[in-house]
């Protein structure tokens, strides 16, 4: 299985900040990666899947870079309604769906 | 546009069999190139894959649960169900049903919490 490690674990920023969060996969995953937002007592939300590409209806300052085993999400001007934690998940392999461990941003 | 909702008990008693459904409205489990799918997230943890049942019916569950898991289709209620099978505390999780649509799991049902307690 392809295992996903995201880093950092956990992050302080505040509103307007540019946060970057990363995501690295165990082998080459070419662009198959997703991200999701899940904010706290709900399901996770599409963000960004084919590495880079925005889901409908997703704020533009969410951006995802990365190829093979490196990717980056990238939030440029945090909103208040950002304050989430943030998974990856690869989309590369056959079944199990592998997702990293998350990256919670909190408020500074 | 296509929802899901999760149904089934909240408690159930340790090495008894979880059993939870989802009701999918809007669309059917029969059409499309759809996986539905079961993910599940432990209290302050992250997300785990459970397994999947193709839109044709084949299944495929996570290696590390596969000796437990039953997924299945009832096709006249449009709807697909979870069983899980000699539960301990470790299964005690938040459990969501999910419409996997070309990898990309865009479509979440709200989550049913489970815990495993005597």
């Amino acid at each position: 299985d392809i295992q996903m490690t995201q880093s950092p674990f956990s992050l302080s920023a505040s509103v307007g900040d540019r946060v970057t969060i990363t995501c690295r996969a165990s082998q080459s995953i070419a662009s198959y990666l997703s991200w999701y937002q899940q904010k706290p007592g709900k399901a996770p939300n599409l963000l960004i899947y084919a590495a880079s590409s925005l889901q409908s209806g997703v704020p533009s300052r969410f951006s995802g870079s990365g190829s093979g085993t490196d990717f980056t999400l990238t939030i440029t001007s945090l909103q208040p309604e950002d304050f989430a934690t943030y998974y990856c998940q690869q989309t590369y392999s056959s079944p199990p769906r592998t997702f990293g461990g998350g990256t919670k941003v909190e408020i500074k | 546009q296509v929802q899901l909702q999760e149904s089934g008990p909240g408690l159930v008693k340790p090495s008894q069999t979880l059993s939870l459904t989802c009701v999918v409205s809007g669309g059917s489990i029969s059409s499309g190139d759809y996986y539905w799918t079961w993910i599940r997230q432990q209290p302050g943890k992250g997300l785990e894959w459970i397994g999947h049942m193709y839109y044709s019916g084949s299944t495929y569950y996570n290696p590390s649960l596969k000796t437990r898991v039953a997924i299945s289709a009832d096709r006249s209620k449009n709807q697909f169900s979870l069983n899980l099978s000699s539960v301990t505390a470790a299964d005690t999780a938040m459990y969501y049903c999910v419409r996997d649509r070309s990898r990309l799991f865009d479509i979440w049902g709200q989550g049913t919490m489970v815990t495993v307690s005597s």
